[in-house]
């Protein structure tokens, strides 16, 4: 079956503005989450969404990002005014909510954001 | 508060040697512990997890892991390597409970030479 998509695979923006990254979830996949890899910091936590539960924002790294989910399904991460320190590859997962399937998260290819 | 230390960033390795993968984690709760691969250009993928039941357990590729509470410790294994398995190695940590983000360690660098 379809994995987990995400889009677009390459975005190179200028500082200062905002970006939209976009994240499709495996059908029937009732959480999801998004985290970031760079090369000084590792992967990173940012937000996570279950169901139709507040979501975990605890890390987000400013008031600059956001990310929402619409009707279950698909994502979007949010950077405003994009800074240089947000260059990074954005990885989407997901993950079931079947017993101890639920802890197995499946990634996707991730977005490469590249701010100049 | 859980964190993850991979004690070795880089590990060069001759093929078909054995090769083992340090992980060691810190948390004030039980943990759900997983090793994820990265080949290289390619996106994360789950080699294996321990949840509950047996402490090795044995994933994809012939890796193997142990848990070890006392030592908190969840190092990774394999008894002989191929080149194929050239690739970033990320260890990491989730809670038990509702909320299953992973923590993760920096990763390891394998690099298998013929």
């Amino acid at each position: 079956g379809a994995g987990v998509s995400q889009s677009p695979s390459n975005k190179v923006t200028e500082k200062g503005k905002d970006v939209e990254l976009r994240c499709d979830p495996i059908s029937g996949h009732t959480a999801l989450y998004w985290y970031r890899q760079s090369l000084g910091q590792g992967l990173e936590f940012l937000i996570y969404f279950q169901g139709n539960s507040a979501p975990d924002k605890s890390g987000l790294p400013s008031d600059r990002f956001s990310a929402e989910r619409t009707g279950g399904s698909v994502s979007t991460l949010t950077i405003q005014r994009t800074q240089q320190e947000d260059s990074a590859v954005y990885l989407c997962a997901s993950s079931g909510d079947q017993g101890f399937t639920s802890y197995e998260q499946y990634f996707g290819p991730g977005t490469r954001l590249t701010v100049t | 508060a859980q964190s993850v230390t991979q004690l070795d960033s880089q590990v060069p390795v001759f093929e078909e040697a054995p090769v083992e993968l340090r992980c060691n984690y810190s948390s004030s709760v039980s943990v759900y512990l997983f090793w994820y691969v990265q080949y290289p250009n390619q996106g994360l993928q789950l080699l294996l997890k321990y949840l509950s039941g047996s402490t090795l357990v044995k994933g994809i590729n012939g890796f193997e892991a142990e848990f070890n509470k006392s030592q908190t410790s969840f190092h990774l294994r394999k008894p002989s390597v191929h080149i194929s398995d050239t690739a970033e190695y990320f260890c990491a940590v989730s809670g038990t409970g509702n909320n299953r983000k992973l923590i993760w360690g920096l990763g390891t660098s394998l690099a298998v030479n013929p």
